[in-house]
């Protein structure tokens, strides 16, 4: 079973600063598989990032995916007000079929 | 619009049932995957389950599988959870999301409804 590791577990940050989270796993994982989302207090999750690099559907450009293998990366260029929030990266496994999300970086203000 | 909604979630007993539904519209729901996603009070995000668009072929996480059943209804736009033999740990917010390509088992998902509340509790 593949571990998603995420770090670090809080970033404290001020607005139009830089954020780097990291998703480190404990096996090679397809980068087709490698996912990013967004989660505010009381909402559902959305999806940033799929394939690892690809921004979904409204995602503004300031958010970027990269990595291979057993470390991905999410970079938000210059925080906005609204990009105070919980990230998860989740992976596919496809042998046996299994999807696992990483334990969550908070970003907040700092 | 695109839109998923849960209910059935509520309070239930140590070793009773619930069974939760999630109410597509705006989508073309027979044509993709359909997974439940849980997230116990104050900690992350956990993977319960997925079926394929068919409802052939599903697949489960070992903390509830032979206790949950998934499945779907195509023709009412329905996705559903049985939940038996539950337990204080099976406490969450459980989230239905839709599937972010038309794979059999897609590795993302890009609609979520808004969760509804599961308490195991006596």
């Amino acid at each position: 079973e593949i571990v998603l590791t995420q770090s670090p577990g809080t970033l404290s940050l001020s607005p139009g600063e830089r954020a780097t989270l990291s998703c480190r796993a404990s096996q090679s994982v397809s980068s087709s598989y490698l996912a990013w989302y967004q989660q505010k207090p009381g909402q559902a999750p959305r999806l940033l990032i799929f394939g690892a690099s690809s921004r979904a559907t409204g995602i503004p450009d300031r958010f970027s995916g990269s990595g291979s293998g057993t470390d991905f990366t999410l970079t938000i260029s210059r925080l906005e007000p609204e990009d105070f929030a919980v990230y998860y990266c989740q992976q596919y496994d496809s042998s046996p079929p299994r999807w696992t999300f990483g334990q969550g970086t908070k970003v907040e203000i700092k | 619009e695109v839109q998923l909604l849960e209910s059935g979630g509520g309070l239930v007993q140590p070793g009773g049932s619930l069974r939760l539904s999630c109410a597509a519209s705006g989508i073309s729901f027979s044509s993709y995957a359909m997974t439940w996603v849980r997230q116990a009070p104050g900690k992350g995000l956990e993977w319960v389950s997925v079926i394929t668009s068919s409802g052939g072929s599903t697949y489960y996480a070992d903390s509830v599988k032979g206790r949950f059943t998934i499945s779907r209804d195509n023709s009412e736009n329905t996705l559903y959870l049985q939940m038996n033999s539950l337990r204080a740990e099976d406490t969450a917010v459980y989230y239905c999301a839709k599937g972010s390509s038309i794979a059999a088992r897609p590795p993302s998902f890009d609609i979520w409804g808004q969760g509804t509340m599961v308490t195991v509790s006596s």
